[in-house]
């Protein structure tokens, strides 16, 4: 079984501080994506990898880096965390060489920024 | 205009029923198309492919029209455990990158 996993499920965070996210997958998958999901607005991608230190902006990259240094670890970073960035943060991995389109997901984390 | 659009529900009906809905995409050039299915506070997971012929597993029946741009899904004989969020997905241009709509909520009640 595909396993996803993020670092936290809840986090409170202030305003101003650095945020950091990780996510780790076990199957060896190349791509692997960061989603925010919010209601009404469904979820939307922030960046995205295809390799290990590859990554690519998505929809909404303002206010957020990346990094990859292992495969199977994709790191999301809040470099200084606002209120508008209240979310629940999910994970995702894919394989580019069965089925790219068959998404794994995280359990996600929901972060609070006060 | 958001890339994928979906009538947000909620959908309420008895077990057994047969409920339906789509979901319109704006690019016209949008390669494949997928449902996902998302259960109360978990994660997304890939419920089904959408092909132009349409296709069925099981009780599911998904359904592609190029032509006016939208997709669906049918669920027959509905099953309590049938309740979740499905959320209509697609890619656009070719590339791992999936576009998702906002769900439709499907309650289905004993």
């Amino acid at each position: 079984d595909v396993k996803v996993t993020q670092s936290s499920r809840y986090l409170v965070k202030r305003t101003g501080e650095k945020v950091f996210l990780e996510c780790v997958q076990d199957m060896d998958h190349e791509n692997m994506f960061w989603y925010r999901q919010d209601p009404g607005l469904g979820l939307r991608l922030i960046y995205f990898s295809y390799d290990v230190k590859m990554k690519e902006k998505g929809d909404i990259p303002e206010g957020y880096s990346v990094s990859r240094e292992k495969k199977e670890r994709f790191s999301l970073i809040l470099e200084s965390a606002s209120t508008n960035q209240t979310s629940m943060y999910l994970c995702a991995s894919s394989s580019s060489r069965t089925d790219p389109y068959e998404q794994y997901f995280g359990p996600g984390t929901r972060l609070t920024v006060t | 205009r958001k890339e994928v659009e979906q009538d947000p529900g909620p959908f309420n009906v008895p077990e057994g029923a047969t409920v339906a809905f789509n979901c319109t995409y704006s690019n016209s050039a949008s390669q494949s198309f997928f449902w996902y299915r998302q259960d109360c506070r978990k994660e997304p997971k890939l419920l089904m492919s959408v092909y132009s012929s349409g296709n069925e597993d099981g009780r599911f029946t998904a359904q592609l029209n190029r032509a006016s741009q939208y997709i669906s899904l049918l669920i027959r004989d509905s099953k309590l455990s049938d309740s979740a969020t499905y959320l209509c997905v697609v890619n656009i241009r070719n590339d791992y990158k999936l576009s998702f709509g906002a769900g439709t909520t499907v309650t289905v009640r004993a």
